[in-house]
């Protein structure tokens, strides 16, 4: 298995765009996280799917951050308008449900200036 | 976000040494899970444990699932460079909850 797969990689945009970043899931998982990853406050989770429904969006920092996932095998999360702050490392991971551990992506590094 | 407590932040140690890192916190987990990041890369798992007072072992790792279900301990024995890296803990609520929750995170730095 190709295991998580995040693009870009790296992504540099100007203040107020929009971003959207883009994770594939282990074929056969059935939770989707996203998480944000910074110096100040670490590995912060942002919102879970278990079979591609939303669980908890209880970490979404505020209404600028969307997160859909419309099917089994691809999900997005969007920032719109960006803001320098957002500056992070934004990790997807993908899990089978239950009490099983979760597989990271390489994660998205993102600038805004 | 919810974070769990890890402790210390950082060790500087010498190769050959043993080291120790442990994570608490308020809640109790059905799953702790322990994993390594590499510098930009994403975090790694190492072991998972799923059972109160479970002992396991991965190589020169050992981890443990605290009795309390509150608490996880990870021992690396003789370490070598390529430990370097941030070690992280994970605790999962697991059953319909299913929410991954990661520790602040130890950072690891061994001298040859």
């Amino acid at each position: 298995d190709a295991g998580v797969i995040q693009s870009p990689r790296h992504e540099v945009t100007e203040m107020g765009q929009e971003v959207t970043l883009r994770c594939k899931p282990i074929s056969g998982h059935n939770s989707l996280f996203w998480y944000r990853q910074t110096m100040m406050r670490g590995l912060e989770l942002l919102i879970y799917f278990n079979n591609n429904v939303p669980i908890d969006d209880s970490g979404m920092p505020e209404d600028r951050f969307s997160a859909k996932m419309p099917n089994a095998s691809f999900s997005t999360l969007k920032i719109q308008p960006s803001e320098p702050r957002d500056s992070a490392v934004y990790f997807c991971a993908s899990s089978w449900g239950g009490n099983t551990e979760a597989f990271f992506g390489q994660g998205t590094r993102l600038t805004v200036v | 976000g919810q974070q769990l407590n890890q402790s210390p932040q950082s060790m500087f140690i010498q190769e050959g040494e043993d080291v120790s890192m442990n994570c608490t916190s308020s809640s109790i987990f059905n799953t702790w899970l322990w994993y390594k990041q590499d510098p930009g890369e994403g975090p790694v798992l190492l072991i998972a444990l799923y059972k109160a007072g479970e002992l396991t072992s991965n190589g020169r790792l050992t981890a443990q699932f605290g009795i309390t279900r509150k608490d996880s301990f990870l021992n690396i024995s003789a370490s070598i460079p390529s430990d370097v890296g941030i070690y992280f803990c994970a605790g999962l609520y697991g059953g319909a909850t299913n929410k991954l929750i990661f520790g602040t995170g130890t950072l690891l730095a061994v001298q040859p």
